[in-house]
Formats: structure tokens, C-alpha cells, sequence
């Protein structure tokens, strides 16, 4: 049974448009990730989360923004979505740090027209 | 800037073979060094990783040699089958709160 989950899996959007992409985790991890995918970058760290209620800066938090309303969930929210975006989006969970082992979960497919 | 990074971009190998991946860094102080591997449609899952007060970490067909002096690791895969084909990812860690940097990955494909 997948650990975590993520929703939707793709999704098209428009330029100038609102994306929220959310994630859901029942491993009991503090620690929560938002991560971009792409061609010749690997992993990129957009923004994480150790306590509900309170959001980190990654190291490409520009244009994007978080929300940690519970333990298990952690949404990726893109106000004004811009082509530049488009993109393959994970979400991960650690147990007690940053540098403990991160599960992934199965990553959503944004396209931005 | 790249802090980490991997080579080959792609692999290709035959089944049996051991096939070499490679990694590099800059930052003197990362001291953790996972390896996620990455199947087509999913989520990286971790694989194997070592400390830098280690010289080589094995788990079965997958071995990891780390040179500090020279800031070099490379994952080892022996006796390659065609289910080890995915894309692997180098990261590193400076520990405690820092977070993982991310190699580009390789993409590794076994031919039987």
C-alpha cells in the first residue's frame, strides 16, 4: 500500500492560472518535501515542511508556494502558473530530518500552455 | 551551478555485465551520499548509501566506492539484469539540517 500519494497524476493548466497539487502521506513523518523534475537537473527542493502549520524555503521556492494543514498533508500551490513550470512534480517524506531516508511518492505530470 | 554531479548521462550494458556509474562533488562538507533509483512512472526509492567515514558500502550486487581525497564516489552494479534499467541518482548531504543536493541522474539500460 503506496505511503505516499499524490494528486492528481497529470494536469494541464493555463498560463496565468492557479495549480494546486497535493500530497498525502500515512508513514507518520514529520518531515514533508515538494521537489520539481527536470531534464538535466535531477531533484530540485521547492519547499518542505517539519511541523504542521509551517513551511521552509527549498532552494527554487520562487513562483511557488506550500501548505502544511496536518501532518499527512502538504500541498504545492502555484498561484500564477507560467511555462517555465512544466514539469514533473514529487512529493517525499522523512522521518526525523533532513538527511534521513526520504520516500517518494509517485510524482504528478504538470503541463502549462 | 552543479554541486553534484554524475556521469555517464546514459549507460548501456549487457546482461552479466557490471556496469559503473560515477559521481563527483564539490562541497568538502558532504558527509552523506544516497543512491535512488528511479523506474519510468514512479518516485526515486533509495538504494544504497554511505558515509564519508567509509570507504565502500556493499548490499548485494550494488556496491558503492567513495574516494574523499579526490571527492569521487561510483555505484557498482554487478551482474547486471534488465530489471536494474532506471535512472540512478547521486545526492549529498552536509548532514544534520542540510538538505539533499541531487545529481542529474544516469540512465542506466541492461540489454539481455
Amino acid at each position: 500500500e503506496a505511503a505516499v500519494t499524490q494528486s492528481p497524476r497529470s494536469k494541464v493548466a493555463v498560463t496565468g492560472g492557479k495549480v494546486t497539487l497535493s500530497c498525502h502521506q500515512t508513514n507518520n513523518h514529520d518531515y514533508m518535501y515538494w521537489y520539481r523534475q527536470d531534464t538535466g537537473h535531477g531533484l530540485r527542493l521547492i519547499h518542505y515542511s517539519y511541523v504542521a502549520d509551517s513551511t521552509e524555503k527549498g532552494d527554487i521556492p520562487d513562483g511557488y508556494k506550500a501548505s502544511r494543514p496536518s501532518q499527512e498533508n502538504f500541498s504545492l500551490i502555484l498561484e500564477l502558473a507560467s511555462l517555465s513550470q512544466t514539469a514533473v512534480y514529487f512529493c517525499a517524506s522523512s522521518d526525523v530530518g533532513l538527511q534521513d531516508t526520504q520516500y517518494f511518492g509517485p510524482g504528478t505530470r504538470l503541463l502549462v500552455l | 551551478q552543479q554541486q553534484v554531479r554524475q556521469s555517464p548521462q546514459s549507460l548501456t550494458v549487457w546482461e552479466g555485465e557490471t556496469a559503473i556509474l560515477n559521481c563527483s562533488y564539490e562541497d568538502s562538507t558532504f558527509n552523506y551520499f544516497p543512491w535512488y533509483q528511479q523506474f519510468p512512472g514512479e518516485g526515486p526509492a533509495l538504494l544504497i548509501s554511505i558515509r564519508s567515514v567509509s570507504d565502500k558500502k556493499e548490499d548485494g550486487r550494488f556496491t558503492i566506492f567513495f574516494n574523499k581525497r579526490e571527492k569521487k564516489l561510483s555505484l557498482h552494479i554487478t551482474d547486471s539484469q534488465p530489471g536494474d534499467s532506471a535512472t540512478y541518482f547521486c545526492a549529498a548531504s552536509a548532514g544534520g539540517n542540510y538538505k539533499y543536493v541531487f545529481g542529474a541522474g544516469t540512465r542506466l539500460k541492461v540489454i539481455a
